[in-house]
């Protein structure tokens, strides 16, 4: 079954302590994408991968890093997490064939920093 | 599709109905539209995509109409039903760039039996 899975599905963890949400794909998407959801804010992308060590900011990058050493793998990472990192996390993966940009979004990641 | 402060813009509609969402992107550029559903947890899901060179396309049961002077999306959901309830949002992209998807806000629908 094509899927984006993301682990993990939910997080509650304090300021400052390194925490890391994977994202994998099995669909051999070359785009990978990270967004963040917040209540009258919508969908906000953090990062995005156009393919194996090809990576860059978004709207909202401040506070995580991502890395591409896989194509089918994008985790995203909070060196030192804090409040306002609250959020809920989506992955997305899209293939650029046949002019089609669709994103598959996996489940999501609701992370609370206290 | 833009929200103020908190709150999404709602639509209510009966099931069987024809159901109209609207949305206003923002940047002139952008030659790549789709919208999505996002159904209360779970991630957002693609429904249609539209290019700029065209000004409508039909899928099943729903239609986009892309306005591109006044910078106008709308979707159209025919016969609405139950399971229709959701969020849409509309994104857009240009394409040949970053393939950058800016999402809109979105439109809380909800279908009533």
């Amino acid at each position: 079954e094509a899927q984006v899975t993301q682990n993990p599905r939910y997080l509650i963890t304090v300021t400052g302590k390194k925490l890391t949400v994977t994202c994998s794909q099995n669909m051999n998407h070359e785009y990978m994408s990270w967004y963040r959801q917040d209540p009258g804010l919508g969908l906000r992308q953090i990062y995005y991968s156009m393919n194996v060590e090809v990576t860059d900011k978004g709207d909202v990058p401040e506070g995580y890093k991502v890395s591409r050493k896989e194509k089918r793998n994008f985790p995203l990472i909070l060196e030192s997490p804090s409040p306002n990192q609250t959020s809920l996390y989506f992955c997305a993966s899209s293939s650029f064939g046949q002019g089609s940009y669709e994103q598959y979004f996996g489940p999501g990641t609701r992370l609370t920093v206290t | 599709g833009e929200s103020v402060g908190l709150h999404l813009p709602t639509l209510s509609v009966q099931e069987g109905d024809n159901s109209i969402i609207n949305c206003a992107y923002s940047n002139s550029a952008s030659d790549y539209f789709i919208w999505y559903k996002q159904e209360s947890g779970k991630g957002p899901q693609f429904i249609i995509d539209i290019r700029s060179n065209m000004d409508k396309r039909q899928g099943q049961r729903v239609t986009v109409l892309l306005n591109k002077t006044v910078k106008h999306l709308s979707l159209q959901i025919a016969a609405t039903q139950p399971g229709d309830s959701a969020v849409y949002f509309c994104a857009e992209m240009v394409q040949g760039g970053s393939e950058k998807l800016v999402f809109g806000k979105g439109t809380k629908l909800t279908v009533n039996p």
